[in-house]
């Protein structure tokens, strides 16, 4: 599975949209984007994921570049609750079932 | 709809006991994945499981380490003879049919000591 980057840590400010990174530039053609995000001490919960277009959902938006190397995970509205550890996470189709989280970015949202 | 069911959420033993976890997964799913978690680290994949069949276990360690999930009742990772450094949080996930791409509702996790 491709590898992905992302920074350590982020924090926003509430009511403003948290616009989280991802470099995944050896990602290949077959090869998705999930993002899950874990709030403390409880199990991941999935928000989106998406192959090569933008997707957008009730949680967030996902934007991925043309050339598909990096996304960024956007949270319109960010809320206190929002506060979390978000992985970027990809996947080919036949081992979508074996996700692969790495650190992370613990994003803060102050109030 | 209840979630994905864990218990016991947090279980202590001693070196050389048995832990036992188990892992109801939501009504209508019948795949089952578990995952470690060990302190400051991300999840790490240990196996998937079908009703009374292992599809991957690739992510098991070789020794001490079982998961089975029956025709009946809730999936079990067993650990017996635990040592210190099994200490993690284990989280059990779920989805309805194995296919590519379906999403997985995680529980709340298991949380094991090992004084």
């Amino acid at each position: 599975d491709a590898k992905t980057t992302q920074p350590t840590s982020m924090d926003c400010a509430e009511g403003r949209a948290a616009n989280l990174p991802c470099n995944h530039s050896t990602i290949s053609g077959n090869e998705y984007v999930y993002w899950y995000r874990q709030i403390h001490s409880q199990g991941p919960q999935y928000i989106i994921h998406g192959l090569k277009n933008n997707e957008t959902n009730e949680m967030a938006s996902l934007i991925i570049t043309e050339d598909r190397k990096s996304s960024t995970l956007i949270l319109p509205h960010a809320t206190l609750r929002d506060t979390a550890v978000y992985y970027c996470i990809v996947t080919a189709m036949d081992s979508s079932y074996k996700l692969i989280f790495g650190s992370g970015t613990r994003l803060l949202v102050r109030p | 709809n209840a979630g994905v069911m864990q218990n016991p959420r947090h279980l202590v033993r001693r070196r050389g006991q048995e832990a036992r976890l188990r892992c109801s997964p939501m009504k209508g799913h019948s795949h089952v994945y578990w995952y470690r978690q060990l302190p400051e680290e991300g999840l790490k994949f240990m196996v998937y499981l079908q009703k009374e069949n292992i599809i991957d276990e690739s992510g098991m360690p070789k020794e001490r380490f079982s998961a089975e999930f029956p025709k009946e009742g809730p999936s079990i990772l067993r650990i017996q003879q635990v040592v210190r450094g099994d200490s993690a949080a284990y989280f059990c996930a779920s989805s309805p049919e194995g296919l590519a791409l379906d999403t997985q509702y995680f529980g709340p996790g298991t949380r094991l000591t090992v004084l």
